[in-house]
């Protein structure tokens, strides 16, 4: 079964550390993405990678940064964690190829509280 | 700016109704449209999807429709059950990375 892995799923980390989510992905896929989903606010894109060592601004970029060394890892990184990036964050693939829906795969997500 | 939103947060039915969640889109370029699903503690999974050539779409006791002259989008589910309790997410994508914009989620709760 293919799988997206976070590698928590529930965080707590105190204002001003840098934290690391991670997320990892056996499908070969070339494209992977990270979200954060609040409440009323649905999903909202962070960044984007269509291949190693690529990244691309979403939606909401700011105070994050994601780091792409190989294929399979795409690690988001909270530089100086503040308390209004408390929320649920989504880690997904596809393929480039072919159409978003077959190769869109979603982890369970991690539940970030920052304090 | 462009975004998916959808006409009511909650929703509730008995078991074996027929559910219709619904779903504006503000992106005249959209081209494909996908409803996912998420329980609980889970990521999204993916329900059914449609493009926009389309109109009419339908799966195992699922069914999408897509009006672009008004930008809606809705998805029917029949027979309603237990299991159907869910957020369901619609999502739209105009670009070859996938990257998809979601709505605001509807919760939908099925009471036996």
């Amino acid at each position: 079964d293919v799988k997206v892995t976070q590698s928590s799923r529930y965080l707590v980390k105190r204002t001003g550390e840098k934290v690391f989510l991670e997320c990892v992905q056996d499908m070969d896929h070339e494209n992977m993405f990270w979200y954060r989903q609040d409440p009323g606010l649905g999903l909202r894109l962070i960044y984007f990678s269509y291949d190693v060592k690529m990244k691309e601004k979403g939606d909401i970029p700011e105070g994050y940064s994601v780091s792409r060394e190989k294929k399979e890892r795409f690690s988001l990184i909270l530089e100086s964690a503040s308390t209004n990036q408390t929320s649920m964050y989504l880690c997904a693939s596809t393929t480039r190829q072919g159409e978003p829906s077959y190769g869109y795969t979603f982890g369970s997500g991690t539940r970030l509280t920052v304090v | 700016g462009e975004s998916v939103g959808l006409h009511l947060p909650t929703l509730s039915v008995q078991e074996g109704d027929n559910s219709i969640i619904n779903c504006a889109y503000s992106n005249s370029a959209s081209d494909y449209f996908i409803w996912y699903k998420q329980e609980s503690g889970k990521g999204p999974q993916f329900i059914i999807d449609i493009r926009s050539n389309m109109d009419k779409r339908q799966g195992q006791r699922v069914t999408v429709l897509l009006n672009k002259t008004v930008k809606h989008l809705s998805l029917q589910i029949a027979a309603t059950q237990p299991g159907d309790s869910a957020v369901y997410f619609c999502a739209e994508s105009g670009t070859s990375y996938g990257k998809l914009t979601f709505g605001q989620g509807t919760i939908l709760t099925v009471h036996p």
